[in-house]
């Protein structure tokens, strides 16, 4: 069964861009999630979906931070305009079900870096 | 916010040595899971434990769980150098239609031959 697939892997941008994260959940899985990871701290919820639909974005900077899962698939994580404290790895999770019932399967992430 | 805090923040033993990891919480939680991060895996989930269990067994893992305290530990038998990693418990909370995992800060986790 293959993983969460993310890309890019890497990504350097300067502060005031904007960047584009993409995220390939594990077939099946009706559940998907955003994390922020910020160098020596524990992965921070910033949206989930359900399906196509949000249930948690409570955490998400909705002034630069926007998500979006079309078809309940594919999702797709945008920053606009990035602020050096961006820097971060994004790491993007399935679940088969909601919530934390169940074990969540994490992509490899994205390192951000913002100059 | 972090829900969860891990202590020690790292650890250093030798192969074969036991590990032990501690976790806090602070709200009530329906299940604690914990997961090991490298950099070459990633995040991956090692085991739940429900907040009605006590104490759950997983091949080399032990984890239990005392919510009068609000707090969790793992223990690692018989480390081996491929157990180096950064070890995290998340506390799974629902509310209302929602269910989200809060991960603490970790322990860091260096097993030398």
């Amino acid at each position: 069964e293959a993983g969460v697939a993310q890309s890019p892997r890497y990504k350097i941008i300067e502060k005031r861009q904007s960047v584009a994260f993409w995220c390939n959940p594990i077939s099946g899985h009706a559940t998907l999630y955003w994390y922020q990871q910020i160098l020596g701290q524990g992965p921070k919820l910033l949206i989930q979906f359900q399906n196509n639909g949000v249930v948690d974005d409570s955490q998400l900077p909705k002034d630069r931070f926007s998500a979006e899962r079309l078809k309940g698939v594919d999702s797709t994580l945008k920053i606009q305009p990035a602020k050096l404290e961006d820097s971060a790895v994004y790491l993007c999770a399935s679940s088969s079900s909601g919530g934390g019932s169940y074990e969540q399967y994490f992509g490899p992430g994205t390192r951000l870096t913002v100059t | 916010s972090q829900q969860g805090e891990e202590d020690p923040q790292a650890l250093s033993i030798q192969e074969g040595e036991n590990a032990t990891m501690n976790c806090s919480y602070k709200t009530s939680i329906n299940n604690l899971q914990w997961y090991r991060q490298n950099s070459g895996r990633g995040l991956v989930h090692l085991i739940l434990i429900r907040s009605n269990e006590r104490e759950k067994h997983s091949g080399r893992l032990r984890v239990t769980l005392d919510t009068s305290k609000k707090s969790s530990s793992l223990l690692i038998t018989a480390s081996r150098a491929a157990d180096t990693a950064s070890y995290f418990c998340a506390t799974a909370q629902h509310t209302g239609t929602a269910s989200k995992l809060t991960f603490g800060t970790g322990t860091r986790l260096q097993v030398t031959l």
